[in-house]
């Protein structure tokens, strides 16, 4: 199987929360990312958590992290149509060349 | 400074013609990557340089592949010779070895007919 997976589709509707879910398969990694992709653009980082928290909490984003599990989130708040993009999630060990997922494309609808 | 810069943004060729992606890292940074990005397997790292040397190119698909990165502000993808199944979004990435952050091009978009 893949290092990273991650559905591929997401819909919600405006407003509501995203979740967008990722499992791995490292035990060693050490950093686990999401970047966004927009339409004919590269990957920006979202947001990153170091492999020993659970949580991280930046304005509209939840990450957490079920270590146990090598399970990642993302949860994003009150979606907005400007959300409309692809997510990867992504893990690295201590060479931080991260590993990505297939990515997630999340659609918002009105 | 301007990011990531990557030439050209598309580029359709013939098949069996030379192919050469070029980018430009983020001044400083001294980790570049290569990626490729199709819908079928989704982003693949082809090959990584440290100060300017290839680490590892376990991901360059086979010999019609080369990377090259003569100094720390330039690096070239080259395929030779191309074919269709070349495909795809080619992305540079550059960082600091000891960043966690990533920062990618907006990528070469190459069809090969």
């Amino acid at each position: 199987g893949e290092d990273v997976e991650q559905s591929l589709f997401l819909s919600v509707r405006e407003g509501d929360s995203s979740v967008i879910n990722c499992t791995y398969t490292d035990s060693s990694s050490t950093y686990l990312y999401w970047y966004k992709q927009e339409p004919g653009a590269g990957l920006q980082l979202l947001t990153y958590i170091f492999s020993n928290m659970d949580m991280k909490q930046d304005q509209r984003l939840t990450v957490l992290l079920n270590k146990k599990d090598k399970h990642l989130s993302l949860r994003i708040a009150d979606t907005q149509t400007g959300d409309s993009a692809i997510y990867f999630c992504a893990e690295s060990g201590g060479s931080y060349i991260p590993t990505f997922g297939r990515g997630t494309s999340l659609i918002v609808h009105p | 400074d301007a990011g990531v810069i990557q030439s050209p943004r598309h580029e359709v060729t013939e098949m069996g013609q030379e192919v050469t992606l070029r980018c430009k890292p983020i001044s400083g940074h001294n980790s570049l990557f290569w990626y490729r990005q199709t819908m079928m397997r989704g982003l693949e790292l082809l090959i990584y340089f440290n100060n300017n040397v290839p680490i590892d190119d376990s991901g360059m698909p086979e010999d019609r592949f080369s990377a090259k990165m003569p100094n720390a502000s330039f690096s070239t993808l080259k395929i030779q010779p191309s074919e269709p199944r070349d495909s795809a979004v080619y992305f540079c990435a550059s960082t600091f070895s000891s960043d966690t952050e990533a920062f990618f091009g907006q990528g070469t978009r190459l069809t090969v007919v």
